[in-house]
């Protein structure tokens, strides 16, 4: 079936650091998703971004669907970056999402 | 400001008994979702909605049911909780032609003893 593959599991960085994540999944994604978790627990959608190269901020993310992954790229990392990571992907254009099992962003000052 | 609104946002209920999670959007979307995470994973999709009257079953719905009266609300039913449905459920609501506007509720965190 499909699945969703992030790396690292855990990361610690300093802050002012630069971040990358990664994600690889298994299929033909329809779309693809960068949600963050807040260290309380709430999500927020951060990236709609099933190819190419969108940016906010100091977030960017980077899909190449025909190798099947995604990266999310967090330049001068701030304490306040902390927090649980997670892609997802569309199996069937109608927003039933495969997630990742997350990448959990340690910040320290 | 458009939301998803979960009640309860924290439940102890005893091993059989009935527990029903509820949630309301403010989105006007059609689409809405249960999910459960459970301590280092990701979310997993129980129970979906297109609609009113519509449920289906997600990647795990085993125990569980779904109820969707009408387009803002959805809620999650166990009939016989176990001490293996203990997790933190979201509820979210979305629509495939507004890709970027995925919305989640705060959570509800439930524990079944």
């Amino acid at each position: 079936g499909q699945q969703v593959q992030q790396s690292p599991a855990s990361l610690v960085l300093q802050e002012g650091e630069n971040a990358e994540l990664q994600c690889n999944f298994s299929s033909t994604a329809t779309r693809l998703q960068w949600f963050y978790q807040h260290p309380g627990g709430r999500l927020v959608s951060l990236f709609y971004n099933p190819s190419g190269t969108k940016h906010t901020g100091r977030l960017t993310s980077t899909t190449v669907t025909n190798e099947r992954r995604s990266s999310l790229h967090i330049s001068s990392s701030q304490t306040t970056d902390s927090g649980t990571y997670f892609c997802a992907i569309d199996r069937s254009s109608n927003y039933q999402l495969i997630w990742g099992s997350g990448t959990k962003l340690i910040i320290k000052p | 400001e458009a939301a998803v609104t979960q009640s309860p946002r924290n439940k102890v209920a005893v091993t059989g008994g009935k527990v029903t999670l509820s949630c309301n959007q403010t989105n006007n979307h059609n689409n809405m979702y249960w999910y459960r995470q459970d301590t280092g994973h990701g979310l997993r999709l129980i129970h979906y909605s297109y609609g009113a009257g519509s449920t289906e079953k997600g990647d795990i719905p085993d125990g569980y049911k779904a109820s969707r009266p009408s387009q803002e609300n959805f809620s999650l039913i166990l009939e016989l909780a176990t001490p293996s449905q203990t997790s933190v459920y979201f509820c979210a609501s979305g629509d495939a032609g507004t890709n970027s506007d995925y919305t989640f509720g705060s959570g509800t965190r439930l524990l079944v003893i």
